[in-house]
């Protein structure tokens, strides 16, 4: 079957730097999501990886291993907004999206 | 520019009973997509449409049905709600689908209680 999995919960501090970690098995593979979603939100589109290797977009990079079936999401320099679920989704072979269940980040002062 | 809009934002609705979210979006996407988010688990693909006149069956068809009359409209009917449909339910866009790789946006969401 197919599978996505990132932590359920993590926990920063204000000003640092966390990685946000997702791992996936999947049939085929044709690029990996990044969402950010808060609380009683939509999901808002952060980043998309194809190719290996990191892709830095701002305070946000985002990191991808086909070989591994692995990707992080790196936040840099964490402010209070910052804190909402982050989600990993993979579009398959068939070019749908699986989703991962997210990651609620919380981010303290 | 509205983008996507969803219509109710939330609903309490008794078991048996016949109901239909809205989708409507103002970006002449091609593609659109109803998806069910539930606590723990990821987003779980309910339909999809690639285009105007098209539609196909997601992960979790069973109970809802849709149609794609025009490009901007996409409305999901259950035709006979069940408690295990409660759930928030998101409509999302994109500009091509159908096998193109292209980002999705999303609505706002219906939050449905079946009681």
């Amino acid at each position: 079957g197919q599978n996505i999995d990132q932590p359920t919960e993590m926990t920063a501090t204000e000003g640092a730097i966390v990685q946000i970690n997702c791992t996936y098995q999947t049939s085929g593979f044709n690029g990996l999501f990044w969402y950010q979603q808060h609380a009683g939100e939509a999901p808002t589109f952060l980043s998309y990886n194809v190719l290996d290797g990191l892709e830095e977009k701002g305070r946000f990079s985002s990191f991808l291993s086909r070989s591994k079936g692995y990707s992080y999401l790196l936040l840099k320099e964490l402010q209070m907004k910052d804190s909402a679920s982050y989600l990993c989704a993979v579009m398959d072979s068939n070019y749908q999206l699986i989703w991962g269940a997210g990651t609620k980040l919380i981010i303290k002062p | 520019i509205a983008g996507i809009t969803q219509a109710p934002t939330s609903q309490i609705l008794a078991a048996g009973r016949r109901m239909t979210l809205r989708c409507t979006q103002d970006m002449r996407h091609n593609a659109m997509y109803w998806y069910r988010q539930d606590l723990g688990l990821g987003l779980r693909l309910i339909h999809y449409s690639n285009t105007a006149g098209t539609t196909g069956k997601g992960e979790v068809p069973d109970g809802y049905s849709v149609s794609r009359a025009n490009t901007d409209d996409f409305p999901l009917t259950l035709a006979s709600a069940v408690p295990s449909q409660t759930s928030v339910y998101f409509c999302a866009s994109s500009e091509q689908g159908g096998g193109n790789i292209d980002t999705q946006y999303f609505g706002p969401g219906t939050r449905l209680t079946v009681l």
